[in-house]
């Protein structure tokens, strides 16, 4: 039962344009939301975060938006660059144990120079 | 460098023999959590410690595996019996304190497990 789905394994963009992650969950009871960045051999590194009270939260060239009637997130990062090539995973927790982040399979993105 | 340090980043064990994973939280961290990831997964949580206790080990095998957080120290994970289904890579993460805050947590770069 997976309650984080993330549909596209992977995500080829052009340099510059626009990159958008796409998250679906099906816990009504998950209310903080996070993306991580994760290169090979490494541990996912924090990148945005949003609760469930908000629908949009933007840091610098990242932004996240919260549809919560569609049960849906995404990830938009522009302009897109080379050294974004990484996978991405979304991760929800639930509210009352926001520890217990539920994490998605993973987008791999790769930035073509 | 005061990221969460994880050690070792390799282990390779015959089954039947014991595994130690070891997590020093962030500086100024005082919650920890482990997770696992099997190849083309995401990860999955397995417990979470404070100081000299378990909080949630509700994502832990109910047998051969345990945890702790001593007062001083790093955190263990400890896998007793080691199977092959164990192979994985294994993440630490830590947050501050913050109760009723949410507070994003900070990974370490993972011990992987190989078991032969």
């Amino acid at each position: 039962d997976q309650q984080v789905k993330q549909n596209s394994p992977s995500l080829s963009v052009q340099e510059g344009r626009i990159s958008i992650l796409n998250c679906d969950y099906t816990n009504s009871m998950f209310d903080y939301f996070l993306w991580y960045k994760k290169y090979p051999a490494e541990g996912p590194t924090f990148l945005i975060s949003i609760s469930s009270i908000k629908d949009k939260n933007e840091d610098g060239r990242f932004t996240v938006f919260l549809n919560k009637s569609a049960k849906h997130l995404s990830l938009h990062i522009v302009p897109s660059q080379p050294g974004d090539s990484a996978v991405y995973f979304c991760a929800a927790s639930p509210g009352g144990s926001n520890y217990k982040l539920t994490f998605g399979k993973g987008t791999l993105l790769t930035v073509n120079p | 460098n005061a990221g969460v340090m994880q050690n070792p980043r390799h282990l390779v064990r015959r089954r039947g023999q014991e595994a130690r994973l070891r997590c020093s939280p962030m500086k100024g961290h005082s919650h920890v959590y482990w997770y696992r990831q099997l190849p083309e997964e995401g990860l999955k949580f397995m417990v979470y410690l404070q100081k000299e206790n378990i909080i949630d080990e509700s994502g832990m095998p109910k047998e051969r595996f345990s945890a702790e957080f001593p007062k001083e120290g790093p955190s263990i994970l400890r896998i007793q019996q080691v199977v092959r289904g164990d192979s994985a890579a294994y993440f630490c993460a830590s947050s501050p304190p913050g109760r009723g805050s949410n507070q994003p947590q900070h990974f370490g770069d993972g011990t992987r497990l190989s078991i032969l």
